[in-house]
């Protein structure tokens, strides 16, 4: 099993540029999430799902899209990159059980120029 | 919300043992998680105790749970040089069980 699998692995984006980044996951996992990382602030979420075709905000969703399409797949778009969207960004999946024990993803390096 | 809290460095050396620590603030939290990341990789779920436990020991590991100071901690007997990485401590969220709220990481490096 590849688990989750999450694609680009780098980008660089200039100022206003658009991109998504997508996370795939062949767990059957009913939750979905993504998550940056910056230096000194740990893992903030960003938007989550509990479902295909549901999404909700996490912490920090300024900036951000997401859809679930599809139950294996979950996708982040950033509709104009700003620098502030420096930063590595984490997909992760879970089962809908008490435990909410995440299963990662490798990470996407994004910087936005 | 869930405040997670943990001090950014450790060194230890090698064969000594590691302890790494966490406060939380949320009473409520049913589990808390411990997840290792090393360089370049996502994160991985190292162990994780239940609240109406104290202790929790898988092999080198020992978590220790303290819910009237909410503090949690991790010790790694005979550190070795793979054990270098970040660690996060990790809790549901107070906003919905659906969400895990993280510490901001601790990283571990170890002396040969």
């Amino acid at each position: 099993n590849a688990g989750v699998t999450q694609t680009p692995k780098f980008r660089v984006l200039k100022t206003g540029q658009s991109m998504t980044l997508l996370c795939a996951q062949d767990m059957n996992h009913e939750y979905m999430y993504w998550y940056r990382q910056d230096p000194g602030m740990g893992l903030r979420l960003i938007h989550y799902s509990v479902g295909e075709g549901t999404t909700a905000k996490g912490e920090v969703p300024d900036g951000y899209n997401v859809s679930r399409l599809k139950k294996q797949n979950f996708l982040l778009g950033l509709e104009s990159a700003a620098p502030s969207q420096t930063s590595v960004y984490f997909c992760a999946s879970s089962y809908l059980t008490e435990d909410r024990k995440l299963f990662f993803g490798s990470g996407t390096q994004l910087s936005v120029l | 919300g869930e405040d997670v809290e943990q001090s950014l460095f450790l060194s230890v050396r090698e064969g000594d043992s590691s302890v790494i620590n966490c406060t939380y603030t949320d009473s409520s939290s049913t589990y808390l998680y411990w997840y290792k990341q090393e360089p370049g990789a996502g994160l991985q779920l190292l162990t994780y105790i239940f609240s109406n436990m104290d202790m929790k020991q898988d092999q080198r590991l020992t978590v220790l749970l303290n819910k009237k100071d909410k503090h949690l901690s991790l010790r790694i007997a005979d550190t070795q040089t793979g054990d270098s990485a970040i660690y996060f401590c990790a809790g549901p969220h107070s906003g919905g069980y659906q969400k895990v709220t993280f510490g901001t990481g601790t990283k571990l490096q170890v002396i040969p």
